[in-house]
């Protein structure tokens, strides 16, 4: 099982939807996990981090079940300024701030 | 801004050359990444420094591959007779404060090998 799985997408929605990704996770000992934004041939850029069962930001959820290991993001009312790759992020072990990204997941938001 | 600068920004060799790339962070910042990033992927972490001490060694880390940050400030990657497969954005990224797990990339190195 890969440490960080997503689905890649693309999915596309229209404005103002509500659109959700999940991304599994293999290390059952992992603490915090975060949810980075990739704008296309751009730095990735941190999103919101999730440190218990969840984090809201404004249109923005994240929401974490140890028990099944996965972590979901959900954005509402989407905008045109949302698509982007969305990547999932677990730290390596060993610390250091060394992260494992998974693949990311492609949103498109269409008029 | 992002803090981190780096150079060149791209960079197209042949196959068999050796490349080097360099990140600059603005201000002093004790941990220093290196990750790559090929199409399609995620950012794959490559190696750490914590001042100018590297700490870590990813697999993918291959010999033909080192990385240096002989002042603890700025860092150079170094990749020697390079192949196909080296091809990829290669990012540098400097830590956030605390143990927060917010990484702060640099707009990254693309590397096309021909």
């Amino acid at each position: 099982r890969k440490e960080v799985e997503q689905d890649p997408g693309p999915f596309n929605v229209p404005e103002g939807a509500t659109v959700a990704f999940n991304c599994t996770y293999s290390n059952s000992a992992s603490q915090s996990f975060f949810w980075y934004r990739q704008d296309c041939r751009k730095e990735p850029k941190l999103l919101m981090s999730v440190y218990s069962s969840g984090n809201e930001d404004g249109r923005f959820t994240a929401q974490l079940n140890r028990a099944s290991q996965y972590i979901s993001l959900l954005i509402r009312d989407s905008k045109l300024s949302d698509s982007a790759t969305y990547l999932c992020v677990v730290p390596l072990t060993g610390g250091g701030n060394k992260l494992t990204f998974g693949t990311g997941t492609q949103l498109k938001v269409e008029l | 801004d992002t803090g981190v600068s780096q150079n060149p920004r791209h960079k197209i060799t042949k196959r068999g050359q050796n490349v080097t790339f360099r990140c600059d962070p603005i201000s002093e910042h004790n941990r220093l990444y290196w990750y790559r990033q090929t199409l399609g992927q995620g950012p794959e972490f490559l190696t750490y420094f914590q001042n100018e001490a590297q700490l870590e060694k990813s697999r993918l880390l291959s010999d033909r591959f080192s990385a240096e940050r002989p002042k603890g400030s700025f860092s150079t990657l170094e990749i020697q007779r390079t192949e196909q497969g080296d091809s990829a954005m290669y990012l540098c990224a400097i830590a956030g404060a605390g143990n927060t797990g917010e990484l702060f990339f640099g707009e990254g190195s693309r590397l096309t090998v021909l």
